[in-house]
């Protein structure tokens, strides 16, 4: 079953303009991945935050967790075409069985 | 080299045939994932290979049989699938901080 639900599920925005992306999970995790994935490819990997972490940044990406109310969000700053994309968020349990469970996923389009 | 690599690209197979795909990567990562995606829906775990071992299967159908033959390997046997089984076929080795990297997929189509 999916863990994480995304919110909005398509955002649609201008070039240089803020995208935030929020996430919601239901049971207890080790951490919390973003990933992106362009149309019928592969994902990438952005972003890992620990379930004792609140904040993370790299680069014009922000994520935050809050555990207490099962959340977390992503924002893109300063967006731009090439971020047109999908992005998943997905909830990392488990030990020596860690797996990955995704949510249903946020369509960005950046409009140049 | 963090490239985790798959093959093929694109299959089309029909009902009674037997296909593998294969998957590959060269960063030492000791657990390797299937998932299966269906458009616009978010990846489905298939199964989990941790140290060359199957530590994960989600349940999925006999009709798929995965193998991992060493620690850069993965395969996935098919054999006898229905159309519905069509989608983009994801490996994914996982770090040892927990990152996961996928490959491009495989675009199956059954018919």
């Amino acid at each position: 079953s999916q863990q994480g639900e995304e919110d909005p599920q398509a955002l649609s925005i201008q070039e240089g303009e803020n995208a935030t992306m929020n996430c919601s999970y239901k049971t207890s995790i080790n951490n919390l991945q973003w990933y992106r994935q362009n149309s019928g490819r592969g994902l990438v990997h952005l972003i890992l935050i620990r379930s004792n972490e609140r904040e993370k940044h790299s680069g014009r990406l922000r994520v935050t967790l809050d555990t207490s109310k099962k959340s977390s969000s992503l924002l893109i700053t300063a967006s731009r075409a090439a971020d047109t994309a999908s992005y998943f968020c997905a909830t990392g349990s488990g030990g020596s069985n860690y797996k990955l469970t995704f949510g249903k996923g946020t369509l960005l389009t950046v409009n140049p | 080299d963090t490239e985790v690599t798959q093959t093929p690209k694109h299959l089309v197979m029909g009902m009674t045939n037997k296909k593998s795909l294969k998957c590959e990567q060269h960063m030492g990562h000791r657990a390797m994932y299937w998932y299966k995606q269906k458009a616009k829906k978010p990846p489905e775990l298939m199964f989990v290979y941790s140290y060359e071992k199957l530590s994960i299967n989600e349940s999925v159908p006999s009709r798929f049989s995965p193998e991992c033959p060493n620690s850069s390997l993965l395969n996935l046997h098919l054999h006898a699938l229905q159309p519905e089984d069509s989608a983009l076929y994801l490996c994914a080795s996982r770090s040892a901080t927990y990152e996961q990297y996928f490959g491009p997929g495989t675009r199956l189509t059954v018919t």
